[in-house]
């Protein structure tokens, strides 16, 4: 595997389901991002970790909850969502936290139902 | 409040026909302008950065320009497979993206 995978590429839940969103990289970065991307809007900076840590969080609703267990791996820990948090979350990485040079994983579709 | 423009939200150009897109923007405090390209079903994929005013970077039939105020991807006779969504993010106080422009080069 190569650059910034993804699992699972599409997940439909409900309501009350709990699920959680992986990303891996394989470029030996040592920061990761959450971004949501919703039909016609910006993509939108959810969580910045840099060496595991999280140094970022743009007023992202605790029924999302991040984690990053070491530099390769983020996780995004869904709970009790509501439908319009329906999207395609992205991961990406870059090699320090301050450069913006992002390598994108191909996303999660989620719906939410 | 930083914010970021593009347009127009759409493009359809005829293979080699030449163009540009605009990305114009307010922060306070540029650090850096970021172009990416994203295919359908993909994550965007990085294609330049701009630091200053006047600065400019080519990557094959791109080329991307920057002023205090905008920034121009100009691409010259584009080919099909340009066909993408582009999409510029400024980096001030925080990171903002752009919706995008959906480019379309039909044969």
């Amino acid at each position: 595997e190569t650059g910034v995978t993804q699992t699972p590429r599409h997940l439909v839940m409900g309501m009350t389901n709990k699920k959680s969103l992986k990303c891996e990289q394989h470029l030996g970065h040592n920061a990761m991002y959450w971004y949501k991307q919703s039909a016609k809007k910006p993509l939108e900076l959810m969580f910045v970790y840099s060496l595991e840590e999280r140094v970022e969080n743009n007023s992202v609703p605790s029924r999302f909850s991040p984690e990053c267990p070491n530099s390769s791996h983020l996780f995004l820990h869904l709970h009790t969502l509501q439908p319009e948090d329906s999207a395609l979350y992205l991961c990406a990485s870059s090699q320090f936290q301050d450069s913006y040079e992002q390598y994108f994983g191909p996303g999660t579709r989620l719906t939410v139902t | 409040e930083d914010q970021v423009t593009q347009s127009p939200e759409a493009l359809r150009l005829q293979e080699g026909e030449s163009s540009s897109l605009n990305c114009s923007y307010t922060v306070s405090g540029l650090r850096g302008l970021f172009w990416y390209r994203q295919d359908p079903g993909k994550g965007p994929e990085f294609l330049f950065t701009l630091y200053s005013a006047g600065e400019e970077k080519e990557k094959e039939r791109l080329k991307a320009t920057l002023t205090k105020k905008e920034s121009f991807l100009h691409i010259t006779a584009p080919k099909p497979e340009d066909s993408a969504t582009y999409l510029c993010a400024v980096l001030g106080y925080a990171l903002n993206f752009g919706k995008g422009t959906s480019l379309l080069v039909t044969p």
